[in-house]
């Protein structure tokens, strides 16, 4: 696709329930990074992808959340037993390569219940 | 951790100049980043600076950095209503892997 896609953008769900968020990035595109967007706070910092290892995890609030990616291309992020603070935008991002712009996909609004 | 900091409000006159501004700690910054978000949308990159470079102008936008205050600036000529977004700063530091975010300025261009 012409850019990063993700899905869905929209999922409401209940507390203590898992939920899978899905990361298309631009086709060639090896560095993909996740950011969490709560409300009133900038952007924060999840978790970084070069092809399918993720040297940096750095950002995950904690073991409930967890990211794969495969083929070098998809990505999900997903969030186990989730908890009302887990109510945020999720965005997702790739680039060329690590250092480069960074190309941001529309994000899932997630609301837990 | 980095802390980059914006004020969350602005609203300007259509026509008029806007000025948003940003600070942040870490002087490793490599670029500092100015990205616009309009409603239901990803965030779309605006302009870019490298970090030893204190001017940068991009037609309408003209972006200042103060690198001794840590200061970060973006002059937007001619405000118009399409211009009205979440504006967020971002800087890239030496051996980071991911840009710090300030929490975004909301511009409102009032017709």
């Amino acid at each position: 696709g012409a850019g990063v896609s993700q899905s869905p953008s929209n999922k409401v769900t209940e507390k203590g329930k898992d939920v899978e968020l899905r990361c298309d990035p631009i086709s060639g595109h090896t560095a993909l990074y996740w950011y969490r967007q709560s409300l009133g706070q900038g952007l924060e910092f999840l978790i970084y992808f070069q092809g399918n290892s993720a040297p940096d995890k750095s950002g995950l609030p904690s073991d409930r959340f967890s990211a794969e990616r495969t083929g070098g291309s998809v990505s999900t992020l997903t969030i186990q037993r989730t908890q009302q603070e887990d109510s945020a935008v999720y965005l997702c991002a790739s680039a060329r390569t690590r250092g480069n712009e960074q190309f941001f996909g529309p994000g899932t609004r997630l609301t837990v219940l | 951790g980095e802390d980059v900091e914006q004020s969350l409000f602005l609203s300007v006159r259509e026509g008029d100049s806007s000025v948003i501004n940003c600070t942040y700690t870490d002087s490793s910054s490599t670029y500092l980043y100015w990205y616009k978000q309009e409603p239901g949308a990803g965030l779309q990159l605006l302009t870019y600076i490298f970090s030893n470079m204190d001017m940068k102008q991009d037609q309408r936008l003209t972006v200042l950095l103060n690198k001794k205050d840590k200061h970060l600036s973006l002059r937007i000529a001619d405000t118009q209503t399409g211009d009205s977004a979440i504006y967020f700063c971002a800087e890239s530091l030496t051996g980071a892997n991911n840009l710090f975010f300030g929490t975004g300025t909301r511009l409102t261009v009032i017709p």
